[in-house]
């Protein structure tokens, strides 16, 4: 298996522009999760899916941030209009959840820079 | 809510030694996943270990090995015979068994001294 695949894997945008991160989750995995990373911060779970269905979008850092799932092997995490703050690694995961332990599987990451 | 402690910002160890690295968090629920996942300067996320809660036995993965105590809340993570490729950030994590949200811990450096 490929694992998951995340794109691209560094973005350099200026403020104000519209950014557009995507990921392909493990094939048959029915979960997915948006993760950021910052030094300041640590590890912070955005936003999850279950099949294609958003379930907790409490992590989402305001209303300049938006996930969509249209399909079981795609997801699109959108920061617009972006801002130097934005600045962080982006994590996608995926999981099987349901008939087993549940563990993430974690894609290489997105490392956004927002100048 | 469910929180995840490290306590432990940095670590370090000699070459071929032992090291163990402190977890624990706080719970309600009886029934929970353990994970420990390692993330070395490629920033790759890698699951190392996980534990089920209902399980008294230690879950063990070749050179690394968990100390589980579930009334105490406790979930160190013992790396045997420490290699250069084991030098990562290394991360706790906690997840419901009926909820798919994983909290993780703030994270443990861990450096290997040749």
């Amino acid at each position: 298996d490929a694992g998951v695949i995340q794109s691209p894997r560094h973005e350099v945008t200026e403020m104000g522009q519209e950014v557009t991160l995507r990921c392909k989750p493990i094939s048959g995995h029915n979960s997915l999760f948006w993760y950021r990373q910052t030094m300041m911060r640590g590890l912070e779970l955005l936003i999850y899916f279950n099949n294609n269905v958003p379930i907790d979008d409490s992590g989402m850092p305001e209303d300049r941030f938006s996930a969509k799932m249209p399909n079981a092997s795609f997801s699109t995490l959108k920061i617009q209009p972006s801002e130097p703050r934005d600045s962080a690694v982006y994590f996608c995961a995926s999981s099987l959840y349901g008939t087993s332990i549940g563990e993430q599987y974690f894609g290489p990451g997105t490392r956004l820079t927002v100048t | 809510a469910q929180t995840v402690t490290q306590s432990q910002p940095e670590m370090s160890v000699q070459e071929a030694e032992t090291v163990t690295l402190s977890c624990t968090y706080d719970t309600s629920e009886s029934d929970y996943y353990l994970f420990w996942y390692k993330q070395p300067p490629s920033r790759q996320m890698i699951l190392v270990i996980r534990q089920e809660a209902y399980k008294q036995q230690n879950a063990t993965e070749n050179r690394f090995s968990v100390n589980f105590q579930k009334a105490a809340k406790s979930f160190s993570l013992k790396i045997s015979d420490s290699q250069l490729g084991d030098a990562a950030m290394y991360f706790c994590a906690y997840r419901r068994y009926n909820n798919n949200d994983m909290r993780f811990g703030a994270g443990t450096r861990l450096t290997v001294k040749p």
